[in-house]
């Protein structure tokens, strides 16, 4: 069964800290996706980044990072020198090929203090 | 990027009651999604709407509850049926660009039943 496991229920950092967001999934599929989106207190579902499974490069997008360790089926997402704007909550989730299903972990409140 | 609207953006109903919301695309979409999203809670898809065919829900959610029209491949509008409490929630359209195998979202409909 696929399952997305976000074990970070809320943190809190303060203005220019490096924070990573924790993601881990279970899926008995060799083809997949893998997703983080951004709910900021709108209520928008933002999309960030989408990564296959047979994609293992890490990416980068300016403050944004994404480590994907297929070994150890994590997909973490990192931060550097946070800023007020991060604040919102991170959703992981994931897809399993042939579908177009979205299995969403229960999320992660980022909260960023000037 | 898709450009989704929905509407309303919010609302305050009694309980007993319905409410449509309605999700417009700005391009042809073949597959558009729903999901409820409980306070303080995850997404939970509710059904898959292909234009021209009957919407598949989710275990746990039936049509007669929440009903699903599709009549073409830019528009779609989820009922909430006899509404209590229970129901009150974000509900987000998304739609499945073509070839891209992305969900995008639209801004949610913030639905507070008394």
């Amino acid at each position: 069964a696929q399952k997305v496991t976000q074990a970070q229920t809320e943190i809190s950092v303060v203005e220019k800290e490096d924070v990573t967001l924790d993601c881990v999934y279970e899926t008995r599929d060799t083809t997949y996706y893998l997703f983080w989106y951004k709910q900021p207190p709108s209520g928008e579902l933002v999309f960030l980044i989408r990564r296959n499974s047979f994609d293992e490069q890490n990416e980068i997008s300016g403050r944004y990072s994404w480590n994907f360790q297929k070994s150890n089926s994590s997909f973490n997402f990192n931060i550097t020198a946070s800023q007020v704007v991060d604040s919102a909550v991170y959703f992981c989730a994931l897809s399993e090929a042939g579908t177009d299903k979205l299995i969403f972990g229960t999320g992660t409140r980022l909260q960023v203090f000037p | 990027s898709a450009v989704i609207s929905q509407k309303p953006s919010r609302d305050i109903c009694q309980r007993g009651t319905s409410l449509t919301i309605q999700c417009q695309v700005d391009s042809q979409v073949t597959m558009m999604f729903w999901y409820r999203q409980q306070p303080g809670q995850s997404l939970t898809l509710i059904a898959t709407a292909n234009q021209g065919s009957e919407a598949t829900y989710e275990s746990g959610f039936v049509i007669d509850k929440f009903p699903i029209s599709r009549p073409n491949l830019t528009f779609s509008t989820l009922t909430v049926s006899n509404m209590s409490p229970e129901d009150s929630s974000i509900y987000l359209c998304s739609v499945d660009r073509e070839m891209t195998d992305t969900q995008y979202f639209g801004p949610g409909t913030r639905l507070t039943v008394l």
